[in-house]
């Protein structure tokens, strides 16, 4: 399974853009990269999923270098509802059970 | 009923007794996962199913145990409970057999506490 790392907190301001960095230097070929957001006393969400080089939706911006040793979650413009925990996995995509959750990143939106 | 279930919310269980955590999923998915969540951790899975029948450990399954009878339910046994075991549990499914992503989805948590 691939270690992730990631910081373990993170502070921003409201209308900022925040990025999340995500190391997993032994990723293998076949294994995607995914995000995700867990609010206190709730299971976590999906938030976005790539394998390579850029993926954006309605919520966030996923970055992979072509190495795919490392990966960066984007919010823009940052509100206080997005102050959560955030959990970045990787996995072979159609083996849950080999997705590992770390500690996660703590990110808090100050007004 | 909507996306998945858990029960109870909670519960305060003595050192010793069986207890059976409930995971009901109405979306027809074939995977599901139990996860349990201490303070201030990251997830841990504990055991899975990848479709009906079948079932696999997780990271951390000793003390548990689980059955998939059918495709909507996922049973989590603590045959004799310890205080180790209170944590917050987890209950999440997926669409195995998805040709791209694997998207799981999760219960609102069953938070147990063992004395």
């Amino acid at each position: 399974l691939a270690k992730t790392t990631q910081p373990i907190s993170m502070d921003s301001y409201e209308g900022q853009e925040v990025n999340i960095t995500c190391s997993h230097n032994n990723i293998a070929t076949n294994d995607y990269i995914t995000w995700y957001q867990q609010f206190p006393s709730q299971g976590p969400r999906f938030i976005i999923q790539g394998y390579k080089t850029k993926v954006t939706n309605e919520v966030a911006s996923l970055f992979i270098p072509a190495d795919r040793k490392s990966s960066t979650l984007s919010l823009p413009r940052v509100s206080l509802s997005d102050t959560a925990v955030y959990y970045c996995l990787v996995g072979a995509h159609n083996y849950g059970q080999n997705f590992v959750f770390g500690p996660g990143t703590r990110l808090s939106v100050l007004p | 009923i909507a996306g998945i279930t858990q029960a109870p919310t909670s519960q305060i269980l003595a050192a010793g007794r069986r207890m059976t955590l409930r995971c009901t999923q109405d979306m027809r998915h074939n995977a599901m996962y139990w996860y349990r969540q201490d303070l201030g951790l990251g997830l841990r899975l504990i055991h899975y199913s990848n479709t009906a029948g079948t079932t696999g450990k997780g990271e951390v399954p000793d003390g548990y145990s689980v059955s998939r009878a059918n495709t909507d339910d996922f049973p989590l046994t603590l045959a004799s409970a310890v205080p180790s075991q209170t944590s917050v549990y987890f209950c999440a499914s997926s669409a195995w057999f998805t040709s791209s992503y694997n998207e799981q989805f999760f219960g609102p948590g069953t938070r147990l506490t063992v004395l």
